[in-house]
């Protein structure tokens, strides 16, 4: 079954203390993205990553990281999360950035991060 | 001024009834548009995509382009309690304008009452 799969659906930590999301596909997808979504702001990129060792910023990059050194798994980075991270966290996969008919963007099923 | 405004809803119909669910866009350069469904604790999914103006229909849902207004629609007929979900809209530039990333309205929340 094609899938995207997030790890762990819900976190809750504390300010400063380092933490990875982990985000895995399993569709031999070149492209993954992370997104934030919080309300009345919608769905916010925070990093893409168009192959293995390629990443680039989305529009809210700031407090986050990322690395992609296998094709199948793009993990996020909070080095120091604060209180303005917590919100619902999606990865999405496609074939290309199209996520147009065939080129579908499949999404995780999201995790959930509270920062006290 | 957001490039995608979408209403927030929420949307409260009964069964049975046709929902509308709309985008407006500030960018021309658009020519992909396309809905997704959110249900709750889940991720977003595609649900249709239209190239340009014009209709695409299937089965209960009809997206529908109007380039000139730059306004989108999407039509659900004979709404079920099962619709009930978030609509997300999306958009991108054309195919050959090299990397274009999706840009996404805040969604709409639809309500189907039994």
């Amino acid at each position: 079954e094609a899938q995207v799969t997030q790890n762990p659906r819900y976190l809750i930590t504390v300010t400063g203390k380092k933490l990875t999301v982990t985000c895995s596909q399993n569709m031999n997808h070149e492209y993954m993205s992370w997104y934030r979504q919080d309300p009345g702001l919608g769905l916010r990129q925070i990093y893409y990553s168009m192959n293995v060792e390629v990443t680039d910023k989305g529009d809210v990059p700031e407090g986050y990281k990322v690395s992609r050194k296998e094709k199948r798994n793009f993990p996020l980075i909070l080095e120091s999360p604060s209180p303005n991270q917590t919100s619902l966290y999606f990865c999405a996969s496609s074939l290309t950035s199209g996520g147009i008919g065939t080129d579908t963007q499949y999404f995780g099923p999201g995790t959930r991060l509270t920062v006290l | 001024q957001k490039e995608v405004e979408q209403d927030p809803g929420p949307l409260s119909v009964p069964e049975g009834a046709i929902v509308s669910l709309n985008c407006t866009y500030s960018n021309s350069a658009f020519q992909y548009f396309m809905w997704y469904r959110q249900y709750s604790r889940k991720g977003p999914e595609l649900l249709m995509y239209t190239y340009s103006s014009g209709n695409k229909e299937d089965g209960r849902f009809t997206a529908q382009v109007d380039k000139s207004s730059k306004y989108i629609s999407l039509f659900i007929r004979d709404s079920q309690p099962s619709d009930s979900a978030t609509y997300l809209c999306a958009m991108r530039r054309g195919l050959n304008t090299g990397f274009q990333k999706l840009v996404f309205g805040t969604g709409t929340r639809l309500l189907v009452s039994p």
